[in-house]
This record gives C-alpha cells, sequence and structure tokens, in this order.
C-alpha cells in the first residue's frame, strides 16, 4: 500500500498562476485535511472532508479551493498564487473515530515568486 | 478557538540524555493530546497520544504527561539516540472540532542530538 500520495514534491509558480495539488490515499479512510507548514508556525487546516462530496473549510482557506468527488482523491487548488501561499503543503488522512491517528503524506514544497 | 502555545522552538542535547518539550493550551474542554515527529523532508508521523482521563503515558523511551488543571503537556524522551533529531509537535482537539476531529498544532521544536 503506498498510503497517501501527493504531487508534485517541488514546484515554483508565478504570481497569479494557478495550480492544483494532488493527493490520494489507498487506505479507505473517510476523513481527509489539507494543511500548510510555514516556518516556525507549526501547521494551519485549509481544507478538510469528511467523506466523499462534503468538503469544508479550516483556518485558513483563502485563495484556495478543494473537491472530493471520490473516497481516494482531494485535490487542492491554488487561484491567482500569490507570494504568501509560498509553503510546504501536507495533505493528511484519518479514519472515523475520535482519537484515531491521521497520516501524513510526504508534502509538496511551493514557491510562488 | 483553541490557542497552543510550544517550547521551547529548538532544544539541543547531547546523545543519552533526556528531553523535555512542553505545550500548554487554552480550551479546557480539550481531550485529546497527540505528539507528531516530522523528519527532515517528511510528513508528521504520530509517535504517542494521551486522553483526557490518564495523566501518563509511557512507550518505551517515549512518554507523556498532562496537567489538565494546568492545561499543559509534555513530551520526555529519555537516553536519546541520533535518530531522535527532528520537528515534534504537539496538538490537540478542541471541543468544538466537529465530526474530522481537526487537529489545532503547536508551533514545533527542533530537536537536535548531538553525538
Amino acid at each position: 500500500n503506498a498510503g497517501v500520495t501527493q504531487t508534485p514534491k517541488f514546484r515554483i509558480l508565478k504570481i497569479g498562476q494557478s495550480m492544483t495539488l494532488q493527493c490520494t490515499q489507498d487506505m479507505n479512510h473517510n476523513y481527509m485535511y489539507w494543511y500548510r507548514q510555514d516556518p516556525g508556525m507549526g501547521l494551519k487546516l485549509i481544507y478538510y472532508s469528511v467523506g466523499a462530496g462534503i468538503t469544508d473549510k479550516g483556518e485558513v482557506p483563502n485563495g484556495y479551493n478543494v473537491s472530493r468527488s471520490t473516497t481516494e482523491d482531494f485535490p487542492l487548488r491554488l487561484e491567482l498564487a500569490a507570494p504568501s501561499q509560498t509553503s510546504v503543503y501536507f495533505c493528511a488522512t484519518k479514519t472515523s473515530g475520535r482519537y484515531n491517528e491521521q497520516f501524513f503524506g510526504p508534502g509538496t514544497r511551493l514557491t510562488v515568486l | 478557538g483553541e490557542n497552543v502555545e510550544q517550547h521551547p522552538s529548538t532544544l539541543s542535547v547531547q546523545e543519552g540524555d533526556s528531553a523535555v518539550i512542553k505545550c500548554t493550551y487554552s480550551d479546557s474542554a480539550s481531550n485529546y493530546f497527540p505528539w507528531y515527529k516530522q523528519e527532515l523532508g517528511k510528513g508528521p508521523q504520530l509517535i504517542i497520544d494521551i486522553r483526557s482521563n490518564v495523566g501518563e503515558k509511557k512507550d518505551q523511551r517515549i512518554a507523556v504527561t498532562l496537567n489538565k488543571t494546568a492545561k499543559h503537556f509534555s513530551l520526555h524522551i529519555t537516553e536519546t539516540q541520533p535518530e531522535d533529531s527532528a520537528v515534534y509537535f504537539c496538538a490537540t482537539i478542541p471541543a468544538g472540532a466537529g465530526s474530522a476531529r481537526q487537529l489545532t498544532f503547536g508551533s514545533g521544536t527542533q530537536l537536535t542530538v548531538l553525538p
């Protein structure tokens, strides 16, 4: 099993460009999350999903969009990229249940110039 | 919303010594406290967690203690080894997290174990 995979690993965007960060899991987990990690700031939740067709905003959703058409995939869309979106992005999954572990992907390092 | 403060931001210890990382939280209704380890170039990975109904939990060289009255919890690593060098994050699930049980993370501690 691959677990949680993210593509691409690295990307450089110009201001105003758009892109989609891909996240795929083969763990059959209902819950999926997108975080961004800035230096010294921990992980901030961008969006999350409790199942196919259901998404909701996290702490820092502005400038991003998500969709969840299948259990496996949870892409994160950046429209009109800005330097403030330079960060490392992590996707995570979890089974249902109150105290279950979140499993993280390897991350995507995005630079907006 | 929940606020989680983590200290120190960096910690260097000699191999074989102990390391302690502390976190405080603001939501007294928080009831789950995991610790994640992030190695260079990888995503975070759960190493230990504790629920609010216990005060301490151990797993080999790692332990977590919880003081609900003071609203703080700590990670203790004994007999540190070079492979313990990583960034460590504390987290909580605040009462208002809803069905997705989303985590609120601390800002992280860079632990370096010196040979």
